[in-house]
């Protein structure tokens, strides 16, 4: 079956502009995580969403930051007011449930360049 | 300390060697551990996962676990030029504070040598 996607695939951007990232996540998976890695790094935690509500936003670096999951398949990550510092890899995963045990699987990631 | 600690290596290993890569964490009630693969410009790839304390084998690779010794470990047999990669190590703390997300380490470039 089709597995994460995610749109766009390359997104350049000025600073101080705003940023949407989609992900669609395996059909069926009802969790579904953001991270972010940066060059060098592992991916580091943003937010996650169990259904439709965000279960875990701890990892949101701050108030620029919003993700958004309103049917509970689909979800949005919107920067607002873009920083050179924001310039990372976005990646989106899904699993069957947030129960701790189940699999998270990736997408191919959206490579955000904030000039 | 890092929550969970990976050498970055280079490993470097010729073909058909065992290569062993290793991990620790700090938060005692972590319940899942996980091996990902990341080839250079794409996403991590799930290759093992591992609950429980011992090993666990899947084909060419074998997971380890101790959780007393805040330990886990991937073990590549036969290893070949596919398998260099970068190998991120990740850690489920479901139910405790660190809620259910990874934490990853940094990895480890494994470079396997023909």
């Amino acid at each position: 079956g089709a597995g994460v996607s995610q749109t766009p695939s390359n997104k350049v951007t000025e600073k101080g502009k705003y940023v949407e990232l989609r992900c669609d996540p395996i059909s069926g998976h009802t969790a579904l995580y953001w991270y972010r890695q940066s060059l060098g790094q592992g991916p580091e935690f943003l937010i996650y969403f169990q259904g439709t509500g965000a279960a875990d936003d701890s990892g949101l670096p701050n108030d620029r930051f919003f993700a958004v999951r309103p049917e509970g398949s689909v979800s949005t990550l919107k920067i607002q007011r873009t920083e050179r510092g924001d310039s990372a890899v976005y990646l989106c995963a899904s699993s069957l449930g947030g129960l701790g045990y189940n699999e998270q699987f990736f997408g191919p990631g959206t490579r955000l360049t904030v000039l | 300390q890092k929550e969970v600690e990976q050498n970055s290596g280079p490993l470097s290993v010729p073909e058909g060697a065992i290569a062993s890569l290793n991990c620790t964490y700090s938060d005692r009630g972590s319940q899942s551990f996980f091996w990902y693969r990341q080839y250079s410009g794409k996403s991590p790839e799930l290759i093992m996962f591992i609950y429980s304390n011992g090993d666990k084998e899947d084909g060419r690779f074998t997971a380890q676990l101790n959780k007393a010794s805040q330990y886990v470990s991937l073990l590549i047999r036969d290893s070949q030029p596919s398998d260099s990669a970068t190998y991120l190590c990740a850690v489920n703390g479901w139910g405790k504070s660190s809620g259910d997300k990874l934490t990853f380490g940094t990895g480890t470039r494994l470079a396997v040598r023909p």
